[in-house]
Order: C-alpha cells, then sequence, then structure tokens
C-alpha cells in the first residue's frame, strides 16, 4: 500500500521555466513533509520541508506548496536549471509516533538547454 | 557538516552468502535507518534504530537483520543473500530532536548473483 505517491515517473523542463514536481498521500496522521533530491550514485540530500500548520513554505527558487484537503503537496522549481536535473522525492511523517519517513516513489526531473 | 559513510559502493556476491553492509555517521545522532531503493518503488525502509542496540522493523524487513552496537554505527545484515536483494542500499541518520531530516550515506549498489 503506496501511501505516499509520485504519479509522474518522468518531467521534461526548459532551462529558465518552473518545473512543478507532484506528490499525494493518503494517511491523514501524516504532519510534516520534506522534499529530497537525489543525483546519481549519491544519496538523496534534503531540499524543503513544510509542516501541516502551514501551507507554503518558500527557499530561493524553491518553494513547496501543502493542500491538506487534497492530500496534496508540489514542488515548484523557479527558474529551472540544467544542475536541478536528478530525481526528486517526497516524503511524509507522521510526527506524533517515530521519525521515520514515508517516501514516494520518485520523480525524474530533466530540465533542457 | 554532517558525514555518513557506507562500507562499500559497489559490492558483489553470491546467491546463500552473508553479507554486511555497515554505515557510519558523525554527527552523534540517535537514529538510524536503512532503506534499498528499487526503480518504480522509490526508497523502502528495511529497519531503523533509534539508540544503541534498539532496532525496529521497517515496511520490508523479511531477509534482513541490523546491528547497533555503537551508537556512530547502523550494520544491516543480510543472512543467506539472493538475487531479489540486488539493489541499492541506502543508510541515514537523524538528531532526535531535528525537523525529521534525514541525512544519506552515497549508497551501496549490491548485485547477488
Amino acid at each position: 500500500d503506496q501511501q505516499v505517491k509520485q504519479n509522474s515517473p518522468s518531467l521534461s523542463v526548459q532551462e529558465g521555466r518552473i518545473s512543478i514536481l507532484n506528490c499525494d498521500y493518503t494517511n491523514s496522521m501524516f504532519d510534516y513533509f520534506l522534499w529530497y533530491k537525489k543525483y546519481p550514485a549519491e544519496g538523496p540530500t534534503f531540499l524543503i520541508s513544510i509542516s501541516s500548520i502551514k501551507d507554503k513554505n518558500e527557499d530561493g527558487r524553491f518553494t513547496v506548496f501543502l493542500n491538506k484537503s487534497a492530500k496534496h503537496l508540489s514542488l515548484h522549481i523557479v527558474p529551472s536549471q540544467p544542475g536541478d536535473s536528478a530525481v526528486y522525492f517526497c516524503a511524509a511523517a507522521d510526527t506524533g509516533t517515530a521519525s521515520k519517513l514515508t517516501f514516494g516513489t520518485g520523480t525524474r526531473l530533466q530540465v533542457t538547454l | 557538516d554532517v558525514k555518513v559513510t557506507q562500507s562499500s559502493r559497489y559490492l558483489v556476491k553470491r546467491t546463500g552468502e552473508k553479507v554486511f553492509l555497515e554505515c557510519v555517521q558523525d554527527m552523534d545522532h540517535e537514529n538510524m535507518f536503512w532503506y534499498r531503493q528499487d526503480p518504480g518503488l522509490g526508497l523502502r525502509l528495511i529497519y531503523f534504530s533509534y539508540d544503541v542496540k534498539m532496532k525496529e522493523k521497517g515496511d520490508i524487513p523479511e531477509g534482513y537483520s541490523v546491528s547497533r552496537e555503537k551508537k556512530e554505527r547502523f550494520s544491516l545484515i543480510l543472512e543467506s543473500a539472493s538475487t531479489n536483494q540486488t539493489s541499492m542500499y541506502l543508510c541515514a541518520s537523524s538528531s532526535g530532536q531535528s525537523t525529521y531530516e534525514q541525512y544519506f550515506g552515497p549508497g551501496t549498489r549490491l548485485t547477488v548473483t
């Protein structure tokens, strides 16, 4: 049972345009969400997070939006750069129970010139 | 900077062999995790540990065991490797007081033949 879903396995965006990566979750107990970026042959690195008490968090070119009623979050990258080409994972936590994260299946972003 | 290191980047083992994957973190983190990453399945949690000598099963513990004798070190053991355990194995750590951010090692690509 996939509790965190990323329905788009891949996305291609032109350099300078906006990239929007989506993530849906089913577990209503999840109240903290993170995005990770992964390059080939490297471990994932943390990008940005959001608590369920907020609906938006911004860090430079990266913004995460959370819609609790729809159980949906998205990551916006503006403007997209070639170095952003990577696999992006969303992850969710139920902060009331454990420190573990549940990850989505990932979206491969390719930023073209 | 948090550093998580894994004993091998690439490993090739035969079916039935006992395999040890070692992970070391240098930030005095309480929590440590083992995941495997497979195409289309994302990161799946195998085992995690909140403290020395403590362990909890993740989502896919079958065929694996773990050991945490020291705070900085978390080992994943495949008692009798099988071909369906061919995968990328990722270790991560997090502080007990953090905002659920986990720091990952570079991964070990294990091939079982």
